[in-house]
């Protein structure tokens, strides 16, 4: 039984094209993430919500837009895609925010050709 | 602009022998740190924390010791097993913020 889970996994598109990627968890936490792994390997974050309310972001360009339709749903939708968007996306949540381990999900890797 | 820091990008030991981890930390304000596993295709899994309160914490084969003066942290793993073998990530964060800061992560590789 799956703790956090995305969709899709793998997602390959061409420039200039609009995504999206999903996530859920269903460990009854209060708060999501959204982290960018870059080629570099770095973990960043990119945006957080708490109880559907939007508490971090990053300076991450505005053609990336989260949507919290609910506490355990977190999307992460993205336009006019760009070949410096290729990267690992990851979901996380955790029970409330400092002090409180966070739960991945697998990952989603994006290909922008 | 990292104020997580692992200098060592890579770690080989063999198995039954101690790993040691090392991380560096910038930034006074974090108080909480933790340790992540990841395996690849993978996301990270969390594997030990430590409070600022605190100087070490234990479990199992896996222990934190954290110096708060030196804002270093390590990660000792003893003994050392091949299922051990992944990338191992150390991240913080201060009461007030909800984000982690990661490191750029260490490479295990255990030796049969």
């Amino acid at each position: 039984d799956t703790a956090v889970s995305q969709t899709p996994k793998y997602l390959v598109t061409q420039m200039g094209n609009d995504k999206s990627i999903k996530c859920e968890q269903n460990l009854g936490h209060d708060t999501m993430y959204w982290y960018k792994q870059d080629s570099k390997k770095f973990l960043k974050i990119m945006f957080s919500y708490n109880n559907k309310e939007l508490i971090i972001n990053e300076t991450v360009p505005n053609r990336f837009s989260p949507k919290s339709p609910d506490k355990a749903h977190l999307n992460l939708h993205i336009n006019s895609l760009e070949l410096g968007d290729s990267a690992v996306y990851f979901c996380a949540s955790s029970q409330r925010g400092a002090g409180y381990e966070q739960y991945f999900g697998p990952g989603t890797r994006l290909t922008v050709t | 602009d990292q104020q997580v820091k692992q200098n060592s990008p890579s770690l080989s030991v063999q198995e039954g022998r101690i790993s040691i981890l090392n991380c560096d930390y910038t930034n006074s304000m974090f108080d909480y740190f933790l340790w992540y596993k990841k395996y690849p295709a993978e996301g990270p899994t969390f594997l030990i924390s430590i409070s600022s309160i605190k100087d070490k914490n234990e479990d199992g084969r896996f222990t934190v010791f954290l110096n708060k003066s030196a804002k270093h942290l390590s990660l000792h793993i003893v003994p050392s097993q091949p299922g051990d073998s992944a990338v191992y990530f150390c991240a913080a964060s201060a009461i007030y913020d909800y984000k982690l800061s990661f490191g750029a992560g260490t490479t295990v590789t255990v030796r049969a």
